[in-house]
């Protein structure tokens, strides 16, 4: 089983749309998830972390299910600036691993008038 | 806000060259990475540095890699004798003592072209 597995994709959805990514990790000591977003031949960004209680930020809520090993990204109301690739993330730290990220191969979104 | 800076943003080399790419990390950060992606596929992890010396590596970051931190500000990367499978991104990160478990911050990376 992958470390990290994501929706394939792509996602082409009209603006004003709501879409929702998932993910599903293997590594059950995994500490800390996030969601980054790449643009084209950029660097990834942070866009947010993802707790257990479920979070929100403006149009993007996260939630996380550790007892199901799954994390999922809802994005309301699209722009065409959401078009970029979204990634699943996490980071094991403590014992030996020293922050060490193991990204999922991304979920392609595009955003059209 | 704070930036991890890379440089070049384009490097050109020949097969079997070294290359050394750069990075200056956050200035108060203490551990550093490298990553690389090769187009098209996902990000991949290649090594963590703390406390001056490699803290994790990746079954990629054999023998042909090293890193180093010469002068307390800038970061490293050396490929000894590249390869062609060794073009991709290489993207460099920095994290807080105490705030890596909130994710941290890339450079915009280094665009390698092996010919």
């Amino acid at each position: 089983r992958k470390e990290v597995e994501q929706d394939p994709g792509p996602f082409n959805v009209p603006e004003g749309a709501t879409v929702a990514f998932n993910c599903t990790y293997s590594n059950s000591a995994s500490q800390s998830f996030f969601w980054y977003r790449q643009d084209c031949r950029k660097e990834p960004k942070l866009l947010m972390s993802v707790y257990s209680s479920g979070n929100e930020d403006g149009r993007f809520t996260a939630q996380l299910n550790r007892a199901s090993q799954y994390i999922s990204l809802l994005i309301r109301d699209s722009k065409l600036s959401d078009s970029a690739t979204y990634l699943c993330v996490f980071l094991n730290a403590g014992g030996t691993s020293y922050g060490k990220l193991t990204f999922g191969q991304g979920t392609i979104l595009t955003v059209h008038p | 806000e704070p930036e991890v800076t890379q440089t070049p943003s384009h490097q050109v080399t020949q097969m079997g060259q070294e290359v050394i790419l750069r990075c200056v990390p956050i200035s108060n950060h203490l551990y550093f990475y490298w990553y690389r992606q090769i187009l098209g596929q996902k990000v991949e992890f290649l090594v963590s540095f703390y406390n001056n010396e490699i803290s994790e590596k990746s079954e990629i970051f054999d023998d042909q890699f090293s890193v180093e931190r010469p002068d307390g500000s800038n970061f490293t990367l050396k490929i000894r004798s590249t390869k062609l499978e060794d073009s991709a991104m290489y993207f460099c990160a920095s994290g807080g003592q105490g705030q890596i478990i909130y994710g941290y911050t890339f450079g915009s990376g280094t665009r390698l072209t092996v010919v």
